[in-house]
């Protein structure tokens, strides 16, 4: 069965700072990764997809780079403001089982202003 | 539509009765997911249709669990005799499935978090 853990579970940051989100995987053999976001008691909301023939992803100060071979993605921030305070999930979409996400717990982030 | 929706947001229920909770996708989006997430948890999988086809239940926790998706669109989740364990949050999920790799991108409703007294 494939695991997904994220560390650290919960981040406080001061405003400004470039971060760093970590993602990995026991099985690399992965369709695709995507980075959520979660705002309390709101849905997910996609921020990027990475397919499993690409390396990395960039959307604004977001930046996601995927080492399927180690099991590993990572999510940067650049440039932390305050409203980037919420939730950070990954979930891979595995190959043998297609259909059925497996989701980590999520990085609790805090910006402070 | 321009998002999936899902209803009720809230619901509180005895312990014993059923509920059933409902989910709008965007429109045209073939696949669909339903996902239970326990607080500080993330969500995990309980059940996947492709249109009106419900391919995969396996994350269903118990045969108090029912799915269903008869027109392929519209899904309802259906929990009969709900019970203390099956508080959580519910989420539902689309996406369109194509041959362009972006369309597997998987865009989420708001949840319907369903507390059992």
């Amino acid at each position: 069965k494939q695991e997904v853990t994220q560390i650290p579970a919960a981040l406080s940051v001061p405003e400004g700072e470039n971060l760093v989100l970590n993602c990995s995987f026991t099985d690399s053999a992965i369709y695709n990764l995507q980075w959520f976001r979660q705002d309390p008691g709101k849905g997910l909301t996609s921020l990027l997809l990475i397919q499993s023939s690409q390396r990395e992803q960039t959307s604004g100060r977001l930046n996601a780079s995927l080492d399927k071979s180690s099991g590993r993605s990572t999510l940067y921030i650049a440039a932390s403001q305050p409203g980037d305070s919420a939730t950070y999930l990954c979930a891979v979409r595995p190959v043998r089982n297609f259909n059925k996400f497996y989701f980590g717990s999520g990085t609790k982030l805090n910006v402070k202003p | 539509g321009a998002g999936v929706s899902q209803s009720p947001r809230y619901k509180v229920a005895k312990r014993g009765q059923d509920v059933a909770l409902r989910c709008d996708p965007i429109s045209g989006h073939v696949s669909l997911f339903w996902y239970q997430q326990a607080l500080g948890q993330g969500p995990e999988f309980l059940t996947y249709f492709q249109n009106e086809a419900q391919l995969d239940k396996s994350g269903l926790p118990s045969d108090r669990f029912f799915a269903e998706r008869p027109e392929g669109s519209v899904s309802t989740l259906k929990i009969q005799r709900t019970q203390q364990e099956d508080s959580a949050v519910y989420l539902c999920a689309s996406s369109w499935e194509g041959l362009a790799e972006s369309y597997n991108e998987q865009f989420f409703g708001p949840g319907t978090r369903l507390t059992v007294l």
